[in-house]
Formats: C-alpha cells, structure tokens, sequence
C-alpha cells in the first residue's frame, strides 16, 4: 500500500472549518483513500474513504486532487468531541490480505 | 449497526499466565483482525482471518495465539507474556465482500492489557 504524509498535528477553533491535509503521491490507480480517526482511549471509528471524486457524508468531506497525489479532509463545523488523531490511509481493495496499514496520523486539537 | 465488541476492556496478568481476549461482531463480517497498539503509536496489524482461516501473521510471536471458532467470535490467547506486550490490543472486522462497502473496516473499543 502506497505510504502517505501528514502533519503532526494542528489546532482548530471550535465552530470552524477543519482542514485535514495528506500526500501520498505515489498512490497507485487501484488504490483508495480512506480516514479514520481515534479518540482518546478508544478504538479507530471509520470516517469516509473515496477512489477519485470527492465525497461527503454526515461525518466530513473528502476532497481529493485531480492527479490523485494529495487529499484533504474537512470537518465542516468543528467540535470539542472532534479532538483525535486523524489517519489517512491509502489501500487497494482485495479479496485476500486485505488490510489497513497506519501512519503516524495528525493529531488535532479543537479548542474553545 | 457497525458493532465489534471487545472483552475485556482491561485485564491484567503476570507473566507465567495464561488468559484470552475475545471479539465478537454480528455483522455477517468474514474478516476479522486483531491489532497491538502501544502508547502514543498507531496501530499495529497482528493477524487477519478471512473466512475463518488465518490470512496474514505478521511475524507475532507465539506468545499470542490467534484462535476463529466461527465466522462471529475471535480470540487472542495469551500465554508466557512480557511487560513490553502491554498495550491495547483492538480488534476489528471487515464485510469480506468486493466493492466499497465490503472493504471498510471496523474496529472495537480495544483490550487494555497489562502485563505484571
């Protein structure tokens, strides 16, 4: 699975939008982009994953690049509850071996 | 529903014990993972079961012994372990089918192991 680059971490401000980047330039044409998130204490939720148009659901926005190298997850409204560490993560979808392989993640922090 | 649950949610044990973790789901998921997180890390792939019959071992020691009784349950049995296997141990599960929706994962709320 292609590797991916993210921040190490960065602040938001409750109420506002939050912008989540990730490279991963060298994603082959099979592979998705997924985001997971981890709250403190507590297991990876799932968040939303997409191939190449961007995508939206109850949780965040996905916006991924046209030549695929880049994405950015956006958290639409910000909250307290929202402070984690964000994960993106590339990965094929197989019917044998298939896994998820985590990065170092950014951590965010929602501040009042 | 999208539930994995994981029991206990924190054991401890010394090191010439023998206990399990267990994980069960009852999604219809063919797949099913355990993962080693430590403190401030992410998580680590341990095992994969796909369709009942271990997929993918990544080079875990012994000590830990994968066990899938049936499509719904998955154990971790623990035996001889050190203080540096202490972590949170998460398991996960997954549809097993093609297409988008048979790929996503999803995780419990973890195991929190220490080992005394």
């Amino acid at each position: 699975d292609a590797k991916t680059t993210q921040p190490t971490s960065m602040d938001c401000a409750e109420g506002r939008a939050a912008n989540l980047p990730c490279n991963h330039s060298t994603i082959s044409g099979n592979e998705y982009v997924y985001w997971y998130r981890q709250i403190h204490s507590q297991g990876p939720q799932y968040i939303i994953h997409g191939l190449k148009n961007n995508e939206t659901n109850e949780m965040a926005s996905l916006i991924i690049t046209e030549d695929r190298k880049s994405s950015t997850l956006i958290l639409p409204h910000a909250t307290l509850r929202d402070t984690a560490v964000y994960y993106c993560i590339v990965r094929e979808h197989k019917a044998a071996g298939n896994k998820l392989t985590f990065g170092g993640g950014t951590r965010v922090l929602v501040k009042p | 529903d999208t539930e994995v649950t994981q029991t206990p949610k924190h054991l401890v044990m010394g090191m010439t014990n023998k206990k399990s973790l267990k994980c069960e789901q009852h999604m219809g998921h063919r797949a099913m993972y355990w993962y080693k997180q430590k403190a401030k890390k992410p998580p680590e792939l341990m095992f994969v079961y796909s369709y009942e019959k271990l997929s993918i071992n990544e080079s875990v020691p012994s000590r830990f012994s994968p066990e899938c009784p049936n499509s719904s349950l998955l154990n971790l049995h623990l035996h001889a372990l050190q203080p540096e296997d202490s972590a949170l141990y998460l398991c996960a599960s997954r549809q097993g089918e093609q297409g988008p929706l048979g790929n996503t994962i999803y995780f419990g709320e973890g195991s929190w192991l220490t080992v005394v």
